[in-house]
């Protein structure tokens, strides 16, 4: 299994509460994303990270910010949570080695804002 | 703008062949991603295809044309635990990873 691990993998917050969720790999790639997936609206991009403090947003950036100040580490946060933001958060990680890319998934975590 | 498309839902018979197709229309190509979704998991890579061609790794399958923004993936020998979402992804010039709505695949005894 690809060395990229999430924590927590099970929050519940309450609104107005910043929340920060990690996502760790060992496998020194380049490239990090996070994303979120809700019924009916598949993976939605949150932000994505092309290397240490490189980062851009994504299609639902809104109300998230995100930090890369080490190539394993990639943070995301959610400055003031809101119930629109109860979802699963799925951290990736992706590396371009010769021809092929290989993209790997975190187990997901499973943010609940009540 | 960026663009994948895959069928919804598809429904199988167990030990039965199924073709699932994905187009894309993606601003520059770095190579095409099927990954298998259960519910409630992660989704786990299935197959990567940056050149034109079949890839078979044992049951499943995955072609590419890149002149035509297609690409499907073959399951073949269908078995029960292959009912699951099958994504569809393209990574852009941005090697940013463009996505699929997904294909639920149900599979019938």
């Amino acid at each position: 299994d690809a060395g990229i691990t999430q924590s927590p993998r099970h929050k519940v917050t309450e609104t107005g509460t910043p929340v920060t969720l990690r996502c760790h790999q060992t496998e020194n790639h380049r490239y990090m994303y996070w994303y979120r997936q809700d019924p009916g609206h598949g993976l939605r991009l949150i932000h994505y990270s092309y290397g240490v403090k490189d980062t851009d947003k994504g299609e639902v950036s809104d109300g998230y910010s995100v930090s890369r100040s080490k190539t394993e580490d990639f943070l995301l946060t959610l400055e003031s949570a809101t119930s629109s933001q109860t979802s699963v958060y799925f951290c990736a990680i992706s590396e371009t080695k010769g021809v092929n890319t290989e993209a790997f998934f975190g187990q997901g975590t499973r943010l609940t804002v009540v | 703008g960026q663009n994948i498309d895959q069928p919804t839902e598809m429904t199988a018979t167990e030990g039965a062949i199924v073709q699932i197709n994905c187009t894309y229309q993606t601003s520059g190509f770095n190579g095409l991603f099927w990954y298998q979704q259960h519910a409630g998991e992660a989704p786990t890579f299935l197959s990567y295809n940056v050149l034109d061609g079949l890839e078979e790794k044992g049951r499943f399958s995955s072609f590419l044309s890149r002149s035509k923004g297609y690409s499907y993936l073959l399951l073949k020998e269908l078995q029960m635990k292959d009912s699951a979402s099958y994504l569809c992804a393209v990574m852009d010039s941005n090697y940013q990873l463009i996505w699929g709505a997904g294909t639920k695949l149900i599979i019938k005894p």
